[in-house]
């Protein structure tokens, strides 16, 4: 019965290294949303899954960003040669489904800093 | 291009007043408004919701309202508590299911 859970809570990497970020959706929610938050911003939106598949990938910044969602459950968010840039804290969030009231759930986030 | 803004970083109030927190957009397109809470090192959580088609909607001491003509909405809380204090973001839902998040107001009950 657990929330949204994300891993790991806090991601150390030097600069130009690879990083993978997992999530950890509610059970049966079908959408799954991955955000970035920098300091001082609201959460930005990168991507979102409904099922399996990517159905807005509007918001990733550029192609060293990718995500997955293999089985339709848990999703990775992969960052290649990572930048100074790209540290923020990368929340995710689930939802029961695509419906106007059905609520976006969101994990405690990974903080991710690049050196 | 901040399409959903909260202008005041910030808010004081005392416990007990009445803490209203104010958010505008520019995309007319937006059809679902939300406010969210943010407790350092967790995630926002939904705090309440209005509809385009409404003007306010209420739940306990939560109130939201939607002005569309002046693309403003705004959240009371009555009567503020300690425990209000936190982060709070507007946020605005985009026709095909993109959210997007204003800078956020950090609410400070004192007690």
């Amino acid at each position: 019965g657990a929330g949204v859970s994300q891993t790991p809570s806090n991601k150390v990497t030097e600069k130009g290294k690879y990083v993978e970020l997992r999530c950890d959706p509610i059970s049966g929610h079908t959408a799954l949303y991955w955000y970035r938050q920098s300091l001082g911003q609201g959460p930005e939106f990168l991507i979102y899954f409904q099922g399996t598949g990517a159905a807005d990938d509007s918001g990733l910044p550029n192609d060293r960003f990718f995500a997955v969602r293999p089985e339709g459950s848990v999703s990775t968010l992969k960052i290649q040669r990572t930048e100074r840039g790209d540290s923020a804290v990368y929340l995710c969030a689930s939802r029961l489904g695509l419906g106007l009231t059905d609520t976006q759930y969101f994990g405690p986030g990974t903080r991710l800093t690049v050196l | 291009d901040q399409q959903v803004k909260q202008n005041s970083p910030s808010l004081s109030v005392q416990e007990g007043r009445i803490s209203i927190l104010n958010c505008d957009y520019t995309n007319s397109m937006f059809d679902y408004f939300l406010w969210y809470k943010k407790y350092p090192a967790e995630g926002p959580t939904f705090l309440i919701s209005i509809s385009s088609i409404k003007d306010k909607n209420e739940d306990g001491r939560f109130t939201v309202f939607l002005n569309k003509s002046a693309k403003h909405l705004s959240l009371h809380i009555v009567p503020s508590q300690p425990g209000d204090s936190a982060v709070y973001f507007c946020a605005a839902n985009f026709p095909g299911n993109q959210f997007y998040f204003g800078t956020g107001t950090s609410l400070t009950v004192i007690p």
